[in-house]
C-alpha cells in the first residue's frame, strides 16, 4: 500500500537553530499538508500546499515557517529559528483528487532544547 | 472558532462488546467527517469517512452522521484488544481541505 515517508523520525535541535523536516508524499497525490501534535494535545493544521503554492495556512504558520516542494517528490517544512514551544510531532499528509481523507506519514518528533 | 469536541475518556469496554465513540462539531456548514485511529506515539490512520446523514458501515466499523444535531459517531462491533487506541474525529468544511481534529477519545478494550 502506498505510504507517506517522513525523515528524520526524531530530531533534536538547539533553540534558535533552523530545521528542515522532509516528506515524500504518495506519488499520485496532489495535495500536501503539514500538521503538528504537541504531546497530549490535538492534531493541529499548519499548512496546505497545492499546485506549487500554499493554499491555506493557520495562525501557527508564521514567518518562521516555510514549505517547499523542491522537486517532483519531496515536500519540506522549514523552521527558521526554533523555539522551545516548537517541540512536537510533525506529521506530513497527502491526499488525491476528491476529499476522501488524508494519508499521514509516520511523523518527525522534533525536540528543541 | 470552529471546534470539534470529543470525550477524552478513557472508554473501557470488554472484548467482544460494542464501543461507541462520539463527536460534536460547531460549524454547521461542515461537509466531510473522518474517523482516525492513533496508537500511542504513532500517526493517525484513516478508518472511515462519511459525508451524508445516516449510517455507513465498513467491516466492524459503522459511522453515523446527524448534521441537524451536528453529531458524528463511530461504533466498533466485536471490539478487540488491538482496537485499544485513541480515536480522532476530524471535520472539514466547504472550500477547504483543512481538517479540524478533536482531542480524541482513548479506547481501552479489556481482554
Amino acid at each position: 500500500e502506498p505510504e507517506v515517508t517522513q525523515t528524520p523520525s526524531h530530531q533534536v535541535t538547539q533553540m534558535g537553530q533552523e530545521v528542515i523536516l522532509r516528506c515524500v508524499p504518495i506519488s499520485n497525490h496532489l495535495y500536501f499538508y503539514w500538521y503538528r501534535q504537541i504531546l497530549g494535545q490535538k492534531v493541529e493544521f499548519l499548512v496546505s500546499f497545492y499546485n506549487n503554492e500554499i493554499s491555506e495556512k493557520s495562525e501557527i504558520f508564521d514567518d518562521q515557517f516555510s514549505v517547499e516542494r523542491p522537486d517532483g517528490s519531496n515536500f519540506t517544512l522549514k523552521i527558521r529559528s526554533t523555539k522551545l514551544e516548537d517541540s512536537a510531532m510533525y506529521f506530513c499528509a497527502s491526499s488525491g483528487v476528491g476529499n476522501y481523507g488524508y494519508t499521514f506519514g509516520s511523523g518527525t518528533r522534533l525536540t528543541v532544547v | 472558532q470552529k471546534e470539534v469536541e470529543q470525550n477524552s475518556g478513557p472508554l473501557s469496554v470488554p472484548e467482544g462488546a460494542i464501543a461507541s465513540l462520539n463527536c460534536t462539531y460547531s460549524d454547521r456548514v461542515s461537509q466531510s467527517f473522518f474517523w482516525y485511529r492513533q496508537y500511542s506515539g504513532k500517526s493517525p490512520e484513516l478508518i472511515m469517512s462519511i459525508y451524508s446523514n445516516g449510517d455507513k458501515e465498513d467491516g466492524r466499523f459503522t459511522a453515523q452522521l446527524n448534521k441537524a444535531s451536528q453529531y458524528v459517531s463511530l461504533l466498533i462491533r466485536d471490539s478487540q484488544p488491538s482496537d485499544s487506541a485513541t480515536y480522532l474525529c476530524a471535520v472539514n468544511g466547504p472550500g477547504t481541505y483543512k481538517y479540524i481534529f478533536g482531542t480524541g477519545t482513548r479506547l481501552k478494550v479489556l481482554a
